[in-house]
């Protein structure tokens, strides 16, 4: 079946720092994949997606390239703010029809100023 | 864009009630409707899918008698917990999909439902 495997957290880091989240899936065919992020008590809000090989979303300053060799869409940032503190959520769908979404466990980051 | 409205955001209930979380998409038709639980610190776990105007399909253990799902009209699901127990405090999510959604390739998420059963 498909899964998503997401680096483990927390992860603190200070203001401007690179950010890595590290994502890798297993899926069959050619799933879409996706960023989600959640801020305390609030629901998903969509950061990027990718929809095939080699894609790159972006969004915020964060992006992620799709690498089907790697089966990989890690999350990067350059520079991090206090306000990107969140949890952030790797998931991937099947392309074709209203698939669920399968979700990684999610990696809370702390930003300190 | 697209906007899934969750209602209640809090909700507090006594042992054996039941309580009726809605989901409404607000711009487009959501044909299909998708229910998390989340635990703290946790991912998302799928609870149930459901098509408009089809009976829900629930996830393996999840129990269809207690978590009843309606999804009755292309804007409007709902779910509901019925004779509620502690155990069941959690925070509920739902998600939408529809035709030119899907063509996008996303998902609209609700801003979720804390459920605190006392």
């Amino acid at each position: 079946g498909n899964s998503v495997t997401q680096m483990e957290g927390p992860v603190t880091l200070s203001e401007e720092a690179f950010l890595t989240i590290n994502c890798t899936y297993t899926a069959t065919g050619y799933p879409s994949l996706f960023w989600y992020v959640q801020y305390p008590g609030e629901g998903l809000q969509l950061l990027l997606k990718a929809t095939k090989a080699d894609d790159k979303g972006s969004n915020k300053g964060f992006e992620a390239t799709y690498r089907k060799e790697t089966t990989s869409f890690h999350l990067e940032k350059g520079s991090v703010q206090v306000s990107d503190s969140a949890v952030y959520f790797c998931a991937l769908s099947a392309i074709q029809g209203a698939q669920k979404l399968v979700f990684g466990q999610g990696t809370r980051l702390t930003i300190n100023p | 864009g697209a906007v899934v409205s969750q209602h209640p955001s809090r909700v507090i209930c006594k042992s054996g009630t039941s309580v009726k979380i809605e989901c409404r998409s607000l711009d487009f038709q959501a044909t299909t409707m998708f229910w998390y639980r989340q635990f703290p610190k946790q991912s998302l776990m799928l609870m149930a899918t459901s098509n408009e105007g089809s009976k829900a399909t629930y996830e393996q253990g999840v129990e269809k008698d207690k978590f009843l799902i309606n999804h009755a009209s292309l804007t409007l699901s709902t779910l509901t917990v019925t004779s509620a127990h502690p155990e069941d405090s959690s925070f509920y999510i739902c998600s939408a999909s529809g035709t030119q959604l899907l063509l996008m390739g996303g998902y609209t998420f609700g801003s979720g439902t804390r459920l605190t059963v006392v």
